[in-house]
């Protein structure tokens, strides 16, 4: 178990309804990373975490959007009330230390709200 | 945050050496280049970063003229499984990577 892992891949919800997606960064990686993809797109920024402080938040596009990570370790984004423009794959990555380029993505969860 | 311009695609048979070059006009001295590599259905993978000149690794190089506004990452002797869309990213203690929208690279059998 090596790499960055993400759950669920795919979620599938109805406009309105809360969603929460799952990440669980490398072992020991201290620096936690959300980001949204749409399609076609590259990755766009959302959220960082060092340990358990989340120390910027200016990427979240709206404040339905919330991430915690309250052990240093696990970290959940949550969506609230999901509008139809939140449809994307959401990337979480981690890296070793602060203030390193070379971060460790996940998989993505893909996102549809319909 | 230095803005990057990279060609939208490229195409390229297999075995060749493949040059994909990123301008950034605006590159702070203190600035990191660093490119990242995504397939389908994947997160971006760390290439290869520098400041300056060459550096080289495993998988590429990246070749940074004096002025530093721009850079080429250099892929030797593609094979098919280079197919991906390839980042060029500024980047200065800053956590934020700011992705474009990336060169998407297709090897021709």
């Amino acid at each position: 178990g090596a790499g960055v892992s993400q759950s669920p891949r795919y979620k599938v919800a109805k406009r309105g309804q809360d969603v929460a997606l799952r990440c669980d960064p490398i072992s020991g990686h201290v620096s936690l990373f959300w980001y949204q993809q749409a399609l076609g797109q590259g990755p766009e920024f959302l959220t960082y975490f060092q340990n358990e402080a989340q120390l910027d938040k200016s990427g979240l596009p709206s404040d339905r959007f919330f991430a915690e990570r309250p052990e240093g370790s696990v970290s959940t984004l949550k969506i609230q009330r999901t509008q139809q423009e939140d449809s994307a794959v959401y990337l979480c990555a981690s890296s070793l230390e602060r203030a390193t380029y070379e971060q460790y993505f996940g998989p993505g969860t893909r996102l549809t709200v319909t | 945050l230095a803005k990057t311009t990279q060609p939208i695609s490229m195409d390229s048979y297999e075995g060749q050496e493949v040059n994909i070059t990123c301008s950034h006009n605006n590159i702070a001295t203190n600035d990191y280049i660093t490119w990242y590599q995504q397939f389908p259905s994947q997160g971006p993978r760390f290439i290869i970063q520098g400041y300056k000149t060459k550096v080289t690794n495993e998988v590429a190089s990246l070749f940074i003229p004096a002025d530093r506004k721009s850079s080429t990452l250099s892929l030797p002797r593609v094979s098919l499984s280079d197919t991906a869309v390839y980042y060029c990213l500024v980047v200065f203690g800053n956590e934020k990577l700011t992705f474009g929208t990336g060169t998407r690279l297709t090897i021709i059998p």
